[in-house]
């Protein structure tokens, strides 16, 4: 079965600054999805960034980028030029290429932002 | 893109009680998927409903608890019955973009219920 690990429970972060958030992930298929989702305060979940296994460019979207190891089954989020509106829940989430998959969550990690 | 909409956002409940959740999806879609987030918790799925089948229910928990109805491709429904403070939790309901752009999985705002 495949596992998500996320291996830091809070972080912190100096506005302006950059944070790494932590995931490994544990799975025998070679064909997968892995995404890094936020939950802010109003609990909606938003897609910060997905990264296809089979890519070996690591996903970028504006401040938000990811390094993926697919060797090492390790898949962290990089936030540059930390803003206060980052400050949320971030779970890490695998989902294998299946289309009749599901989508499993790790435990989260809550960043928090210094002004 | 799906946009997806749930009723009630919250609730308070009596022990013992049931309480239906609509999902609203603004596309067609072929699957449907049920999660709890119990507070500080992460999300775990409940089960996954197909129109015009049963749907399939994860390990530790039972349609007797949780029944489902998906009576279309744009509509389904979560009942958390008999109710105890245990179920006092975040259910999400979300759905599986197969689209051209992003296979991407998109969620619902959430229902809070507080079971008293």
């Amino acid at each position: 079965a495949q596992t998500v690990t996320q291996s830091q429970p809070e972080m912190s972060v100096q506005e302006a600054e950059t944070v790494t958030l932590s995931c490994t992930y544990d799975t025998s298929e070679s064909d997968y999805y892995l995404f890094w989702y936020k939950q802010p305060p109003s609990r909606q979940m938003i897609l910060v960034i997905r990264q296809e296994a089979y890519k070996q460019q690591n996903a970028t979207e504006n401040r938000f980028s990811v390094n993926f190891q697919k060797a090492a089954k390790s898949f962290s989020l990089k936030i540059s030029d930390s803003q206060l509106g980052d400050a949320a829940m971030y779970f890490c989430a695998y989902r294998s290429a299946s289309s009749a998959s599901k989508i499993i969550f790790g435990s989260g990690t809550r960043l928090s932002i210094r002004p | 893109s799906a946009v997806i909409s749930q009723k009630p956002s919250r609730d308070i409940c009596q022990r013992g009680t049931s309480l239906t959740i609509q999902c609203q999806v603004d596309s067609q879609v072929t699957m449907m998927f049920w999660y709890r987030q119990q507070p500080g918790q992460s999300l775990t799925l409940i089960a996954t409903a197909n129109q015009g089948s049963e749907a399939t229910y994860e390990s530790g928990f039972v349609i007797d608890k949780f029944p489902i109805s998906r009576p279309n491709l744009t509509f389904s429904t979560l009942t958390v019955s008999n109710m105890s403070p245990e179920d006092s939790s975040i259910y999400l309901c979300s759905v599986f973009s197969s689209g051209a752009a992003r296979n991407e999985q998109f969620f619902g705002p959430g229902t809070r219920l507080t079971v008293l």
